[in-house]
């Protein structure tokens, strides 16, 4: 069985910085792309980070810059590095499976509270 | 950037038809798929590739995508099919994900 089990969230002030790391279990992670979306509460998905198979990473303009997105596979581990955060970033973030190509996401881990506020 | 648009809700009746909707550009020329959130859970897949269905999915799920439309179709709407709809593509290896819709089963 698939598990993905986010941790590393947390209150942080703005302007702050935040590793988020993501625990996969149950498939050959090193098969697989990988990717980040979050959820402001109450609000939709938004997309924030990929990374495939060759480690090539992909971002939307919102966190371009101030969003890292790195896998380990050795470790079966995903990692969303966090820098310049803002309110605005304030989400539940989702760790992510995906075949890759046009496939779709699907795996969700429970996700993990980032909480930006002074 | 590429934009998807769902309507913010839709109601049925019990045992009635719903249909969601998402809008985009030449959307019928990429592969759309749909997941399925309830309160205080992650989302879930329904629906991949435009209309197909994922292993223990119910049959009553199904979707279509032609020209700037795709549509997710439940049939026989259960009240357990309450829930957030959310609509998603690929544009230039971006995710693209719709605005989502509330269903409502009354």
């Amino acid at each position: 069985e698939v598990h993905l089990v986010e941790s590393g969230g947390g209150l942080v002030q703005p302007g702050g910085s935040l590793r988020l790391s993501c625990a996969a279990s149950g498939f050959t992670f090193s098969s697989y792309d990988m990717h980040w979306v979050r959820q402001v509460t109450g609000k939709g998905l938004e997309w924030v980070s990929g990374i495939d198979t060759a480690g090539d990473t992909y971002y939307p303009g919102s966190v371009k810059g101030r969003f890292t997105i790195s896998r380990e596979n050795a470790k079966n581990s995903l990692y969303l590095q966090m820098e310049s955060l803002r309110a605005e970033d304030t989400a539940v973030y989702y760790c992510i499976r995906q075949v890759g190509g046009d496939n779709p996401f699907d795996s969700w881990g429970q996700g993990t509270l980032v909480s930006v506020s002074s | 950037s590429y934009e998807l648009t769902q309507p913010p809700s839709v109601s049925v009746s019990p045992g009635q038809t719903a249909s969601i909707t998402c809008s985009g550009d030449k959307l019928g020329d990429k592969y759309v798929c749909w997941y399925q959130q309830k309160p205080g859970q992650s989302p879930v897949l329904v629906i991949y590739q435009d209309n197909k269905r994922p292993s223990g999915i119910p049959e009553r799920f199904s979707g279509s995508n032609s020209g700037n439309t795709a549509t997710l179709t439940i049939s026989g709407t259960q009240a357990m099919d309450e829930a957030d709809y959310y609509c998603q593509a690929w544009d230039s290896r971006n995710a693209v994900f719709g605005g989502g819709t509330k269903l409502t089963v009354l």
